[in-house]
């Protein structure tokens, strides 16, 4: 049974506009969360993360929400650029330092 | 130049044989994993260890067996128990620490396994 849950497996968004990124997760011992970036036949790349402690994180056009209450967190890009066209992973840890990995939404931006 | 390696980028085997995926890291970090991604589909974990000599089983270990004989250094083996190993093996590694922060994964760049 799948913990976390990216519910979109592609997304469309036009250059300048904003990306909206979800994920869903179900347990709540999770306490901390973060987004990766990746391109086909590489590696992730850490993106940005969030503490359970916290419900907003920003760093430069990414902000990281976290809705603890409805197990809901979500990336933004703000402006969208052609160079963020990739796959985005979510993942949630444990205390256990194991994570947890979302089946990944393919984020395309238009110019 | 830190980071983490893994060899071969690609890897043939035939039906049959086991074979050993490379990973190594030189980011003084204690804890490594590995992940299979299959294509639609998200990370998931095969095995990870927290400490050298020490390893937990992940969510698909059966078929896969791996050492952690030295803290940059954490191979795993694809056996031929392993009923469908043709996949995109992904090795991680990051610091232990507890704190609420800074234990973000850092991947390998992978290694493409074909059971021919």
């Amino acid at each position: 049974d799948q913990q976390v849950k990216q519910n979109s497996p592609s997304l469309s968004v036009q250059e300048g506009r904003i990306s909206i990124l979800n994920c869903d997760y179900t347990n709540s011992m999770f306490d901390y969360f973060l987004w990766y970036k990746k391109y086909p036949a590489e590696g992730p790349t850490f993106l940005i993360s969030i503490s359970s402690i916290k419900d907003k994180n920003e760093d430069g056009r990414f902000t990281v929400f976290l809705n603890k209450s409805a197990k809901h967190l979500s990336l933004h890009i703000v402006p969208s650029q052609p160079g963020d066209s990739a796959v985005y992973f979510c993942a949630a840890g444990d205390n256990f330092n194991k994570f947890y990995f979302g089946s990944g939404t393919k984020l395309n931006v238009k110019p | 130049d830190g980071g983490i390696t893994q060899s071969p980028k690609y890897l043939f085997r035939k039906e049959g044989q086991n074979v050993t995926l490379s990973c190594e890291q030189n980011l003084n970090h204690d804890a490594m994993y590995w992940y299979r991604q299959d294509p639609g589909q998200g990370l998931r974990l095969i095995y990870y260890s927290q400490i050298v000599n020490d390893f937990q089983k992940g969510d698909i270990a059966e078929g896969y067996s791996v050492s952690r004989e030295k803290k940059e250094s954490f191979p795993l083996t694809v056996t031929s128990a392993q009923k469908n190993p043709t996949a995109f093996y992904l090795c991680a590694s990051s610091t232990t620490t507890n704190t609420l922060g800074g234990n973000e994964q850092f991947f390998g760049p992978g290694t493409r396994l074909t059971v021919l």
